[in-house]
């Protein structure tokens, strides 16, 4: 079955650095990857797509990337702030829904 | 607008009574979805509906679920003779009809469901 995998262990950094999260896909081939924030208690947010025929998304301090061939994409926040703390979730789109991955908790310290 | 919105919040039943979940999508958003979260996970697909048509359900799906968007506006999930397994946030989210941003979901607050 189509999944989505993200690494599981909280992403820990310091305020300023660059925080980059990890997703993965194994059994398909995602028409797009999409990022999502979700603070405790709340729905998700969405952030950015990324198609598989693109290669790099920009908005604002984030960036995404699509690496078809290593079946991956990057998640990349700049000048990261402890703002941005939460659960960062990768979801890729299948043929009508979309499978979420478990979800990265990044936590930036001041 | 105000987003999509979910009721009720909390819910806490005794295992085997019957629970209803409402949602309000955005008002002109035509494709609607439910998911079930479970702590530490994502969102797991379980139903959704473009206009009043149930278009897709996920194979989890049991049969004590059952989804309606009688008029295409809001939707109500149903869960018969709950199990403690059926204890979850259920998530709902909508999506607009524009091509350009179909593809971005909305998603509410959720309702949590605590089956004792």
């Amino acid at each position: 079955s189509q999944k989505i995998e993200q690494n599981s262990e909280a992403l820990n950094i310091q305020e300023g650095k660059t925080a980059t999260l990890t997703c993965n896909y194994t059994n398909y081939s995602p028409a797009y990857l999409q990022w999502y924030r979700q603070d405790p208690g709340r729905g998700p947010v969405f952030l950015l797509l990324i198609r598989e025929n693109e290669k790099e998304k920009r908005k604002e301090r984030l960036k995404v990337t699509f690496d078809t061939t290593l079946k991956q994409s990057l998640f990349h926040i700049t000048a990261s702030q402890p703002a941005d703390s939460a659960t960062y979730l990768c979801a890729g789109r299948g043929y009508s829904t979309l499978t979420f991955g478990k979800g990265t908790m990044l936590l930036v310290s001041p | 607008d105000t987003g999509v919105s979910q009721n009720p919040r909390h819910k806490i039943t005794k295992r085997g009574q019957n629970v209803t979940f409402r949602c309000d999508p955005i008002s002109e958003h035509n494709r609607l979805y439910w998911y079930r979260q479970t702590l530490g996970q994502g969102p797991e697909f379980l139903t959704y509906f473009q206009n009043e048509a149930q278009l897709e359900k996920s194979r989890l799906l049991s049969d004590r679920f059952s989804a309606e968007r009688p008029k295409g506006s809001f939707s109500t999930l149903e869960i018969q003779r709950t199990e403690q397994g059926d204890s979850a946030m259920y998530l709902c989210a909508s999506s607009s009809p524009n091509r350009d941003t179909s593809y971005e979901q909305y998603f509410g607050p959720g309702t949590r469901l605590t089956v004792t």
